[in-house]
């Protein structure tokens, strides 16, 4: 099972929109609506930012939002801020007759 | 307030085993799967495996089927990760996640803190 692949980097100044964006196959990304984002700091554990493609825990800011696509799912940062500098894996489903989880290859945000 | 706490850094020498752990609170052990990540220095997130501490069903992805162990105490709430020989390449940061939702399409919340494993001669 192949990682997901995420842009390397995508970035932004304060108050901009980005979006990154998480292309698998129609055996993971694309078969099923089981995508989810974290969020990593350096030096941290990742954490939760949206799940089932298009959820937003409680907590997570609503400038966080999902979609997906065919085999592409994408994560929009709206207004961004100093703070969601970071790197953002996506994760989904890939069916039991494989590695049931993939990650994608991750995507550094840097804020301008 | 549901947490994962796992065991401290570890370094070992190439072929000595090792079992690191992840201790569940909060919220009821048995009843959500728990899943291991492994982290290499400077890359990315890849799924390891997968178990259900109500009956110890366990899942590994393909890359790890045979490279690690899995396995669950759940008189005391804790999960495991083991090696019998370690590798130099075993060296990364090593996290557990608790699967909210169904194995078949969940998602991963919260994380444990991560467990530094460093494989030296």
């Amino acid at each position: 099972q192949s990682a997901l692949t995420q842009p390397r980097s995508v970035s932004g100044s304060p108050g901009q929109s980005v979006t990154i964006s998480c292309t698998g196959t129609s055996s993971d990304v694309g078969g099923y609506n089981y995508v989810s984002w974290y969020q990593q700091h350096p030096g941290k554990a990742p954490k939760l930012m949206i799940y089932d493609v298009s959820k937003r825990p409680s907590g997570v800011p609503d400038r966080f939002s999902g979609s997906k696509s065919g085999n592409t799912a994408s994560l929009t940062i709206s207004g961004l801020q100093a703070e969601d500098e970071a790197d953002y894996y996506c994760c989904s489903y890939a069916g039991s007759y494989t590695s049931y989880y993939v990650f994608g290859t991750g995507t550094k945000v840097t804020v301008l | 307030e549901v947490q994962l706490v796992q065991s401290g850094a570890e370094v070992k020498k190439p072929g000595e085993s090792l079992k690191i752990s992840c201790k569940g609170s909060g919220y009821s052990f048995t009843s959500y799967w728990i899943g291991w990540v492994r982290q290499m220095p400077g890359k990315g997130l890849e799924w390891m495996g997968i178990i259900y501490p109500g009956d110890s069903d366990t899942r590994y992805s393909p890359s790890f089927q045979g490279q690690v162990t899995i396995s669950a105490d759940k008189s005391i709430s804790t999960a495991y990760l083991q090696w019998s020989s370690l590798k130099a390449s075993d060296t990364a940061m090593y996290y557990c996640a608790r699967l909210w939702g169904q194995l078949v399409g969940g998602w991963f919340d919260p994380w444990g803190q991560g467990t530094l494993v460093t494989v030296s001669s």
